[in-house]
């Protein structure tokens, strides 16, 4: 059991150079989000899934675009990337709805010059 | 608007002390976790609280929920090196029914 793995673990970017983060998890679960971590912040939710097929925006969705075609995957992409997007981004999942244990990776760090 | 506000928001001491980190808002929550970061990794939930006044121990970890659910605490007594970490609270607001991250509390703790 892998649990929640992400790729890649560290990505540099231009400014305006698009890229996908992948996050795949194999305990069958219903719910994957993504999060972004800043300094002083906490974690942020981008967006979620509640199913395969679905998704659904969070906190800070600008600028960000996800997909969730298999239900052990859920892909985060960034058209355009900002330097506001410089930060370190966790793929999470859990079991069902909103209050059960969440299952995060190991996270990405991106640096957006 | 951060609606979970985690004090103190960085924390150095010695190996044997005793801490308290608070987790506060003006909200109420349905329920409230805790949840334990290491350098390089993903948050690793420690414990969920769902009843106003509740207490759950993990250890050398108290974990209290306020009467009202709008905060919580968590009580470390004699720290250790192992309890290095970034500690975030998260919980369910009740209205909107959303998980909301605290702003964490860094801990470092000396031998």
């Amino acid at each position: 059991n892998a649990g929640v793995t992400q790729t890649p673990k560290f990505r540099v970017l231009k400014t305006g150079q698009s890229m996908t983060l992948l996050c795949a998890q194999d305990m069958n679960h219903e719910y994957m989000y993504w999060y972004r971590q800043d300094p002083g912040m906490g974690l942020r939710l981008i967006h979620y899934s509640v199913g395969e097929g679905t998704t659904a925006k969070g906190e800070v969705p600008d600028g960000y675009n996800v997909s969730r075609l298999k239900k052990q995957n859920f892909l985060l992409g960034l058209e355009s990337a900002a330097p506001s997007q410089t930060s370190v981004y966790f793929c999470a999942s859990s079991y069902s709805a909103v209050g059960y244990e969440q299952y995060f990776g190991p996270g990405t760090r991106l640096t957006v010059t | 608007t951060q609606l979970l506000e985690q004090s103190p928001q960085f924390l150095s001491i010695q190996e044997g002390e005793n801490l308290t980190v608070y987790c506060n808002s003006s909200s109420v929550f349905s329920s409230l976790q805790w949840y334990r970061q290491e350098p390089g990794e993903g948050p690793v939930l420690l414990v969920t609280v769902v009843t106003g006044g509740e207490v759950k121990k993990l250890k050398r970890l108290t974990f209290q929920f306020g009467d009202a659910r709008k905060d919580s605490s968590l009580h470390i007594t004699a720290a250790q090196p192992g309890d290095t970490g970034l500690y975030l609270c998260a919980g369910v607001h009740f209205n909107t029914d959303k998980l909301i991250f605290g702003t964490g509390t860094r801990l470092q703790v000396f031998p």
